[in-house]
């Protein structure tokens, strides 16, 4: 079956870990996405990546960071240095730019609770 | 600066009645306009969209209609149905732009 996947679905982390979210990917999509969703917001952009080692920055990319060694894996760290990290991580995926609709295709997400 | 806004946090309605919600944006050059549902700790999962270039598209029981004038969407739902319990989130993007922007979305709950 084609997705997305992602690991871990629950993780804990005690305050001052970094902590690494995977994404896989086998739908062949050139771009890939990482967002946050908080309780009563939409979800926010962190990073993405339109091809393979390249990456931009989205509204709150600070206290996170990314690699895009392969186009089927685009994991995301969680440094020490984000304040508030306790969230639901979604990654995404989708043909590239200008493509269709640019529909997006979405993991089951990742809960990350920092005790 | 929230460039896409739903400003109903969440709807109630009957089933077998319509659903309607609603979604402004402030971007003029957003060219794509989608909607995705959400169940509980799971991701988002595609709806139906709109081309700027339209005003109506219609996917069985759901319909998604543009206003560009006034820079605003909605779906509808007719007949809701329990299992359209959800929450829904409007997104919308630039064509060549790979950040899409979604809204805080609408969670609808749909009474048997």
């Amino acid at each position: 079956d084609g997705g997305i996947t992602q690991s871990p679905k629950y993780l804990f982390r005690k305050e001052g870990q970094n902590v690494t979210l995977s994404c896989e990917q086998n739908l062949n999509h050139d771009a890939m996405y990482w967002y946050r969703q908080d309780p009563g917001q939409g979800l926010r952009l962190i990073y993405y990546s339109q091809i393979v080692n390249d990456f931009q920055k989205g509204d709150i990319a600070e206290g996170y960071s990314v690699s895009r060694e392969k186009k089927e894996s685009f994991p995301l760290t969680v440094t020490s240095a984000q304040k508030n990290p306790t969230a639901f991580y979604l990654c995404a995926s989708s043909i590239g730019t200008g493509s269709g609709t640019g529909e997006l295709f979405f993991g089951e997400g990742s809960r990350l609770t920092v005790l | 600066d929230q460039q896409v806004k739903q400003n109903s946090p969440s709807l109630s309605v009957q089933e077998g009645r319509i659903s309607i919600l609603n979604c402004d944006y402030t971007n003029s050059m957003f060219d794509y306009f989608l909607w995705y549902k959400k169940y509980p700790a799971e991701g988002p999962t595609f709806l139906i969209s709109i081309s700027s270039i339209k005003d109506k598209n219609e996917d069985g029981r759901f319909t998604v209609f543009l206003n560009k004038s006034a820079k605003h969407l909605s779906l509808h739902i007719v007949p809701s149905q329990p299992g359209d319990s959800a929450v829904y989130f409007c997104a919308a993007h630039e064509l060549e732009g790979n950040d899409m922007r979604f809204g805080a979305g609408t969670r609808l709950t749909v009474k048997p």
